[in-house]
């Protein structure tokens, strides 16, 4: 069980724009920033949104974050074939001096 | 730029211990917290141990806790992750990663990840 709750999975077809939730709580969410990774199937994962809404040099500005009180959401639009993978949050958690919390993870298929 | 290689992974007896190394380059590792997180097969992330730039503060998730401990040489430029008392449970990819830029970030950069499978 996560911290932090992802739907297990997500779809769309290419060209459409799908958004995937996370939620947390007052002590981690709430009280900090949020982060979004992308594991393309057998790699590494790979910092995707930064600070809830910023983007690393080089990601497309299809992504997109944004956070609301205990909840953040990662929106894809113009969706394609390339961004088929599992996508994961990530926060401080309050509670527990310096630990880290990640969500259970949300695969994504393009259709 | 940052690389991070991983190595020291294996196949280890419950209850036996393994040491990760992770060797980090292209950027001034004495600046940095650095952390350790696994994936066991099939499954999500889950953080394993993040310790401060210069080595004085530590943490480590409930799940290790007391069986592993994070370490660093910044005179090497390399971070460890000695595991003692493995359990069939802690078989997974282990990635080290770099915080992003300091101030409080999460992590940034990732390794490759080293596989430890705990099996008799």
């Amino acid at each position: 069980q996560s911290v932090l709750t992802q739907p297990p999975s997500a779809s769309g077809t290419p060209g459409q724009r799908v958004t995937i939730s996370c939620s947390g709580s007052d002590s981690t969410i709430g009280s900090n920033y949020v982060y979004w990774y992308q594991q393309l199937p057998r790699t590494a994962p790979k910092l995707l949104i930064f600070r809830n809404n910023q983007r690393p040099s080089g990601v497309p500005d299809r992504f997109s974050g944004s956070k609301s009180g205990t909840s953040a959401s990662l929106a894809i639009s113009g969706l394609r074939s390339e961004d088929e993978a599992d996508y994961y949050c990530a926060a401080w958690d309050d509670t527990l001096s310096g630990h880290v919390v990640f969500g259970g993870g949300t695969k994504l298929t393009v259709l | 730029q940052v690389q991070l290689v991983e190595s020291g992974g294996g196949v280890v007896q419950p209850g036996r211990s393994l040491r990760l190394s992770c060797a980090a380059s292209g950027f001034s590792f004495s600046s940095y917290g650095m952390h350790w997180v696994r994936q066991a097969p099939g499954k999500g992330l889950e953080w394993v141990a993040i310790i401060w730039y210069d080595g004085g503060t530590k943490y480590h998730a409930d799940s290790v806790k007391g069986r592993f401990t994070i370490s660093r040489d910044n005179s090497k430029n390399t971070l460890y992750l000695q595991m003692n008392s493995l359990r069939v449970e802690d078989t997974a990819v282990y990635y080290c990663a770099r915080e992003l830029d300091g101030s409080g970030s999460l992590l940034g950069y990732w390794g490759q990840g080293t596989l430890v499978t705990v099996s008799s």
